[in-house]
């Protein structure tokens, strides 16, 4: 079974505080990505990572950085937590696509629900 | 740009109605299209992937479907342990390990 794992179920934490959510993936992933989810937006891309040390931005970035360094875990760095970033944050993994043809499904961990305060 | 869209967005069943959801796409290329399960609080659990206009898969009561612009999800019978979002969503049309572009769900709902 595909196992990802993500650091904290729930977190709290003060505005202008740096927050680091882990995850790791037990599957040999080359593919990570981190998600999150709002009501009414749905899911949203913030950043993904083909390779260790390899990192490209999603849909929304902004506030946000990332960290591989290591294939089975990638890191997701709030710098200077603001309240607009408190929603639930969904990690994924899964193994490359074969290019322009075809992608591989994602496999996600159980979320972080994190609250700025 | 990249678009699905899911409909109906909420669809309350009675246990054993059957029924379809609709999750309908605009992609330059398609590479996949996925289906999740989604309980509240957690993680979405993926169900199937389809890539080609024809294709269809099964598991239990389910089965997706897919044509050129839009792919269905039909529930068989349902139980109440069917309720749940179902979300749809597409690879991007860059190749190699895009993330994927998600519908909003269907929240669905069986009562027993």
């Amino acid at each position: 079974d595909v196992k990802v794992t993500q650091s904290s179920r729930y977190l709290v934490k003060r505005t202008g505080e740096k927050v680091f959510l882990e995850c790791v993936q037990d599957m040999d992933h080359e593919n990570m990505f981190w998600y999150r989810q709002d009501p009414g937006l749905g899911l949203r891309l913030i950043y993904f990572s083909y390779d260790v040390k390899m990192k490209e931005k999603g849909d929304i970035p902004e506030g946000y950085s990332v960290s591989r360094e290591k294939k089975e875990r990638f890191s997701l760095i709030l710098e200077s937590a603001s309240t607009n970033q408190t929603s639930m944050y969904l990690c994924a993994s899964s193994f490359l696509g074969q290019g322009a043809f075809r992608s591989n499904e994602q496999f996600f961990g159980p979320g972080t629900r994190l609250t700025v305060l | 740009e990249d678009q699905v869209t899911q409909s109906p967005e909420a669809l309350r069943l009675q246990e054993g109605e059957s029924s379809s959801l609709n999750c309908s796409y605009t992609v330059s290329g398609l590479r996949g299209l996925f289906w999740y399960r989604q309980d509240p609080g957690k993680g979405p659990e993926f169900l199937f992937t389809l890539y080609s206009a024809g294709e269809e898969k099964e598991k239990e009561r389910l089965k997706a479907t897919l044509t050129k612009k839009e792919s269905f999800l039909h529930i068989t019978a349902p139980k109440p342990e069917d309720s749940a979002t179902y979300l749809c969503a597409v690879p991007g049309s860059g190749g190699g390990a895009d993330g994927l572009t998600f519908g909003k769900g269907t929240h669905l709902i069986i009562q027993p």
